[in-house]
């Protein structure tokens, strides 16, 4: 069946940073994948997706690329902030459902 | 646009009661919504998936006769928890679709479920 495992957190960076979070999924057939990300007290919000392989996702300075060699989908941030603090969501599927990651929590300080 | 809100955000009530949450597309018209269940610091895990006017089809494991959810509007999807236990304590998230948006799944704000 389809999995996501994402890296444990929280991840703590100062503002500024750069911000990795890796996610690694397995699947059959060629899944779409997801960033979702939950600010607190929201809802998850979809931040950016990638549809087939080598496609990259962006949205808001943050970036990731399907990558199948490697069945990752690791999400970047060349330079956070602190309103970036929030949980991470990586998932992935289609038309019919969802498979998330545990998500991962992002803190950044001043 | 694209807004879901939950209702309760939070509820507690006691072992054996009937809980209901519900879940609205605010300025879209949902054909499909989504039930899911987190545990802290795991994953959100689909429950059921309900279309429009139809049953819902329940992942397996999970119990159709204590998550009774019912679709009974574009609008408005409801969650209840029948005869519930402690072990039934846990954040409920529902999510939305609508068709002429494509795939994407809109998601509500969850409501924290406490059974004492």
């Amino acid at each position: 069946g389809n999995s996501v495992t994402q890296m444990e957190g929280p991840v703590t960076l100062s503002e500024e940073a750069f911000l990795t979070i890796n996610c690694t999924y397995t699947a059959t057939g060629y899944p779409s994948l997801f960033w979702y990300v939950q600010y607190p007290g929201e809802g998850l919000q979809l931040l950016l997706k990638a549809t087939k392989a080598d496609d990259k996702g962006s949205n808001k300075g943050f970036e990731a690329t399907y990558r199948k060699e490697t069945t990752s989908f690791h999400l970047e941030k060349g330079s956070v902030q602190v309103s970036d603090s929030a949980v991470y969501f990586c998932a992935l599927g289609g038309y019919s459902t969802l498979t998330f990651g545990k998500g991962t929590m992002l803190l950044v300080s001043p | 646009g694209a807004v879901v809100s939950q209702h309760p955000s939070w509820v507690i009530c006691k072992s054996g009661t009937s809980v209901k949450i519900e879940c609205r597309s605010l300025d879209f018209q949902a054909t499909t919504m989504f039930w899911y269940r987190q545990f802290p610091k795991q994953s959100l895990m689909l429950m059921a998936t309900s279309n429009e006017g139809s049953k819902a089809t329940y992942e397996q494991g999970v119990e159709k006769d204590k998550f009774l959810i019912n679709h009974a509007s574009l609008t408005l999807s409801t969650l209840t928890v029948t005869s519930a236990h402690p072990e039934d304590s846990s954040f409920y998230i529902c999510s939305a679709r609508d068709y002429l948006g494509g795939y994407e799944q809109f998601f509500g704000p969850g409501t924290r479920l406490t059974v004492l």
